[in-house]
């Protein structure tokens, strides 16, 4: 849903864990979801996308999980490197409404070696 | 892949002047073009929507007056902060879109960070 100043949390994991990164959104029409990596002062970069026909989708290194019941998003990612410290959002859409993107609140990631 | 420039990459500015932004599809042709504004350690706030050829869609609160949206052709949006205040600094990211047999794809530039001083 729309992210309106939030401030963002942080998860802290050391190098080699798994990271888990949750995301809620607020539309249930919503019908494609993205994740997006963001390292400071570039622009997103795309991670991983999920249809809303699907729950699961693999990539590499990176899992979304999709539950449309509660109207959430995880990235999981395995092995976690310190090249994966960044911000992660989460996006979604839906057909019929100009295709316009809006994104979540956003996590930051601290990997730690 | 697609790819999208987006330029300046960043610009200082005096209180009251303006700012264009421009926002260009180089091998592809964007059927919509989004543009944002983040502010520190916030998300990204859509602020419009534009499609090739006619009037941009501002999201609620943001003024049309202020922040100039054109796109004029399917490769490039440019997006200008008329008469900017300190208020006004930001990065501002473009996106493009395709939209092609009900797939659709985002391409962001590298966004512009503004100061105005």
């Amino acid at each position: 849903g729309e992210s309106v100043g939030l401030h963002l949390p942080t998860l802290s994991v050391q190098e080699g864990d798994n990271s888990i990164i949750n995301c809620a959104y607020s539309n249930s029409a919503s019908d494609y979801f993205i994740w997006y990596k963001q390292e400071s002062g570039k622009g997103p970069q795309f991670i991983i996308d999920i249809r809303s026909n699907m729950d699961k989708r693999q990539g590499q290194r990176v899992t979304v999980l999709l539950n449309k019941t509660v109207k959430h998003l995880s990235l999981q990612i395995a092995a976690t490197q310190p090249g994966d410290s960044a911000v992660y959002f989460c996006a979604e859409t839906f057909s019929g409404g100009y295709n316009k993107l809006i994104f979540g609140a956003g996590t930051r990631l601290a990997v730690h070696p | 892949g697609a790819v999208v420039s987006q330029h300046p990459s960043w610009v200082i500015c005096k209180s009251g002047t303006s700012v264009k932004i421009e926002c260009r599809s180089l091998d592809f042709q964007a059927t919509t073009m989004f543009w944002y504004r983040q502010f520190p350690k916030q998300s990204l706030m859509l602020m419009a929507t534009s499609n090739e050829g006619s009037k941009a869609t501002y999201e609620q609160g943001v003024e049309k007056d202020k922040f100039l949206i054109n796109h004029a052709s399917l490769t490039l949006s440019t997006l200008t902060v008329t008469s900017a205040h300190p208020e006004d600094s930001s990065f501002y990211i473009c996106s493009a879109s395709t939209s092609s047999q009900g797939d659709y794809g985002y391409t962001f530039g590298s966004g512009t960070r503004l100061t105005v001083v």
